[in-house]
């Protein structure tokens, strides 16, 4: 059974035209994570969650904002896609106690047009 | 802050080979290493990990070392099977949050039957 499931797992949207990724996870996980992944290249970190905990990286562009309503959900909002957007968004989860692994979910392809 | 190198970035086997891939990393304080497997078009799956208390881990045909002195960890593949084919990505903690991931940039391992 899924564990960390995101939703759709292929976009399409306009260049320009904000767009909405969603997460969802049955692990009870405090920690909820964002990545981006171009062309097999390894997932590079956009933001993570604590709790409700916001912690951005420096180099996330301001065009990526997130929202965690409660444990379970996280959402992705890209406010004004650009070409170079287009990608593989993962989320995953992890818990706190040490060093724990991260789940993976199975991503969302995006497309910008 | 951390940094990961991989090596090779793309490797070619013969069926029933063994396959290595080798990562470098350079925060001394780090102490937890996954590899995750990436299939093409799917999520990274956790294959194996090592905690920086024991040297070596095994898990049927894969097995990570870890040299803490050099600081670098390997994983081993032996009696390589086509359904290894797919990318590897070697991973260490680094500073700044809960149980962040930075990750290397990957291995394609062809496995050719």
């Amino acid at each position: 059974d899924a564990m960390v499931i995101q939703n759709p797992r292929y976009q399409v949207t306009q260049f320009g035209k904000p767009v909405t990724l969603s997460c969802s996870q049955t692990l009870n996980h405090n920690v909820m994570y964002w990545y981006q992944q171009k062309s097999s290249q390894a997932p590079k970190l956009l933001f993570h969650y604590y709790d409700k905990d916001f912690n951005n990286e420096a180099d996330t562009p301001d065009n990526f904002q997130s929202r965690r309503p409660n444990t379970s959900f996280c959402f992705l909002d890209i406010r004004s896609p650009g070409l170079g957007d287009a990608a593989m968004y993962l989320c995953a989860t992890s818990g706190t106690v040490g060093n724990q692994p991260q789940h993976f979910g199975d991503g969302t392809r995006l497309s910008i047009l | 802050g951390e940094n990961v190198e991989q090596h090779p970035s793309t490797l070619s086997v013969q069926e029933g080979d063994s396959a290595v891939i080798k990562c470098t990393y350079s925060d001394s304080a780090s102490n937890y290493f996954p590899w995750y497997k990436q299939e093409l078009g799917k999520r990274p799956q956790l294959i194996i990990d090592i905690r920086s208390n024991v040297g070596e881990k095994k898990d049927q045909r894969i097995a990570v070392t870890l040299n803490k002195t050099a600081k670098h960890f390997s994983l081993h593949i032996t009696e390589t099977q086509p359904e290894d084919s797919a990318v590897y990505f070697c991973a260490a903690p680094y500073s700044g949050g809960y149980n962040k991931l930075i990750f290397g940039a990957g291995t394609r391992l062809a496995v050719h039957p």
